[in-house]
């Protein structure tokens, strides 16, 4: 079974708009931790936000958010304010037990493309 | 501020050769990951270590080894390269293997001819 679930691969959003890029997980741990990385075509692999299992705010860093809803297992990223340097791929990855290594399960990603 | 280094940014290599690829992670990180990303793929975690030891383990093929040296920075040994070894090959470093944020390099491509 897939533990990463990011069910877009591919959308469209207008330059200014906001977004939100799905991602749901599995895992029976109680101690998690839920990444978004974004990927330019240059191939980098950027951190844009974590989200740990026992954090009860919703992370936000700038114009990202982590829409965590434990109990429904998701953690959808929201970009608000969508500009054209955002077209990228964006990955959800997840670290099972804390006391693990960042042995990171990432989803099969989200191509963002941002029209003008 | 400094980053994770990885080297070569690509390499071609035909099949049956062998590849290195070097990684100097971010000064005081002594955790250090290897992941492979195939063509329209996702990363996989390939193997990490923590203070020079092995610490984890994922879908490496017995074809691959990896170390990690007194300085901290790894390097992944690929011999035997095959045309589905071509991949983006990322490294990463993080400060203790369960603190702190996961930093990645800009990935090494790799293309086998």
């Amino acid at each position: 079974a897939q533990k990463i679930t990011q069910t877009q691969p591919g959308m469209f959003v207008q330059e200014k708009e906001a977004v939100t890029l799905d991602c749901t997980y599995d895992t029976s741990d109680q101690s998690y931790g839920l990444f978004w990385y974004k990927q330019p075509s240059s191939g980098e692999m950027i951190f844009l936000i974590y989200q740990g299992s026992y954090d009860e705010q919703n992370a936000t860093e700038g114009r990202y958010s982590l829409n965590f809803q434990k109990a429904r297992k998701s953690a959808n990223l929201v970009i608000s304010a969508s500009q054209l340097g955002d077209s990228a791929m964006y990955f959800c990855a997840m670290r099972e037990g804390m006391d693990s290594s960042y042995k990171l399960i990432f989803g099969s990603g989200t191509r963002l493309l941002v029209r003008p | 501020a400094a980053g994770v280094i990885q080297s070569p940014r690509h390499l071609i290599k035909e099949k049956r050769e062998t590849a290195t690829l070097k990684c100097y992670p971010i000064p005081r990180h002594d955790t250090v990951y290897w992941y492979q990303q195939g063509p329209g793929q996702d990363p996989q975690f390939l193997i990490s270590f923590y203070e020079k030891m092995q610490s984890d383990k994922g879908s490496i093929p017995d074809r691959f080894s990896a170390q990690q040296f007194s300085d901290y920075h790894s390097e992944l040994n690929m011999s035997s390269l095959e045309l589905g070894d071509s991949a983006l090959y990322f490294c990463a470093s993080s400060l203790g293997p369960n603190t702190g944020e996961l930093f990645f390099g800009e990935g090494s491509r790799l293309t086998v001819l």
